[in-house]
This record gives structure tokens, sequence and C-alpha cells, in this order.
């Protein structure tokens, strides 16, 4: 079983609509949770950490669900800055963040 | 804001050749990373660096690489004798601290590809 699982997409969405993924993880000892955000040929960006059950941002709100493995990032009132790859990372120890593949989203004018 | 810088920012090289990638990290940072990823790929992670040693390394990390902090502002990754398949995005990145909460920032990238 991977690591870290997404489903690859892509999402397409229309502009203002709400768009939700999921990640799941195999390792319970994962101890911290993080959704990174990948533009085209450039580098992850922090989008949100999740440590404990949840993390809310603006428009985005992160769930982190123990019991089950799973990790969600929902996106409120989509926007067309909001298209990239949204990659689910966990950090196991203190140092090695390990990656999903990714979740491409598509906001559509 | 403060941030990662690498260069070049493509390299290309022939197979068998010896390359160095160079990396700037955040200045008050302590913990140093390389990532890589190919082309259509997930993100990986190759090795971790504090205090002058590697702290820990992925499989994908033999005899092939080295790490080195040759002074007090750079980070390099060499690879001494490049194959096909290590061409790739490699991302420098580095965080303050190395707690579970500690962010890991990355930088813009190096392209490298062997020919």
């Amino acid at each position: 079983r991977k690591e870290v699982e997404q489903d690859p997409g892509p999402f397409n969405v229309p502009e203002g609509a709400t768009v939700a993924f999921n990640c799941t993880y195999s390792n319970s000892a994962s101890q911290s949770f993080f959704w990174y955000r990948q533009d085209c040929r450039k580098e992850p960006k922090l989008l949100m950490s999740v440590y404990s059950s949840g993390n809310e941002d603006g428009r985005f709100t992160a769930q982190l669900n123990r019991a089950s493995q799973y990790i969600s990032l929902l996106i409120r009132d989509s926007k067309l800055s909001d298209s990239a790859t949204y990659l689910c990372v966990e950090r196991r120890g203190n140092e090695k963040l390990t990656f999903g593949t990714g979740t491409r989203l598509t906001i559509i004018p | 804001e403060p941030e990662v810088t690498q260069t070049p920012s493509h390299q290309v090289t022939q197979m068998g050749q010896e390359v160095i990638l160079r990396c700037v990290p955040i200045s008050n940072h302590l913990y140093f990373y390389w990532y890589r990823q190919i082309l259509g790929q997930k993100v990986e992670f190759l090795v971790s660096f504090y205090n002058n040693e590697i702290s820990e390394k992925s499989e994908i990390f033999d005899d092939q690489f080295s790490v080195e902090r040759p002074d007090g502002s750079n980070f390099t990754l060499k690879i001494r004798s490049t194959k096909l398949e290590d061409s790739a995005m490699y991302f420098c990145a580095s965080s303050e601290l190395a707690g579970y909460t500690d962010t890991q920032y990355f930088g813009p990238g190096t392209r490298l590809t062997v020919l």
C-alpha cells in the first residue's frame, strides 16, 4: 500500500464552486500533515499544516481523521488562481516529508 | 520574504559526467534537504542535512550522490556519474528547526537533463 494516496484527478470545477480532495495515509505513526500546492514546473509551496483535527485559513479548510487515516482539503468559492496540483504530504519523523502524487485541479471560468 | 535560491535553473549534461547543484537556504535555517521530482511523478525525498552531517537519506541517495555545505551559505548536491534516469527536477529545501510543526520551504528547483 502506498504511504500517501491521492486521487490524481483531474478535477474540473466552475469558478465559485466548492471542491474537496481526500488523501489517505498508511502509517498510523505519522505525526503531521501538510497540503502543498504546486504550479506547473514550479516548486511545492505550503498551503496548510494539519496537526490536530483541523485547520481553517480563509477559503481553505483542512481536516484530519486519525481513526480513518485520511486528510481532506476543502476549497470554497474557488477562483481561477486556485488551478494547480495539490500535494498531500505526511511527516513521520522529524525531517523527511513523504509526498502523494498530487491532485490536479482546474477552475473553469 | 526570505527564500531558498537554487542555481542553475537548468543543467544539461552528458551521461557519465559529474554535476553539482547549488542551493542557498534561508539564512537562519539549520536543516537542509534535497528532493527530486521526475517528470510526471511525485516529489521524492533524497537526503536531510544538519550540523554538517547527513541525518537521513533515502534508498535513492546511493554512492553516486553526495552533499556538502562548503561555506556558511551554500548547500550543494553532487552527482558523480550521471545516468539517464537522474533526469529530474531537483528541489532544495530548508527549515529553521526539525520539529513536526516546522515548515520546509522549497527553492525553485534545478531541472537536470542527462543526455
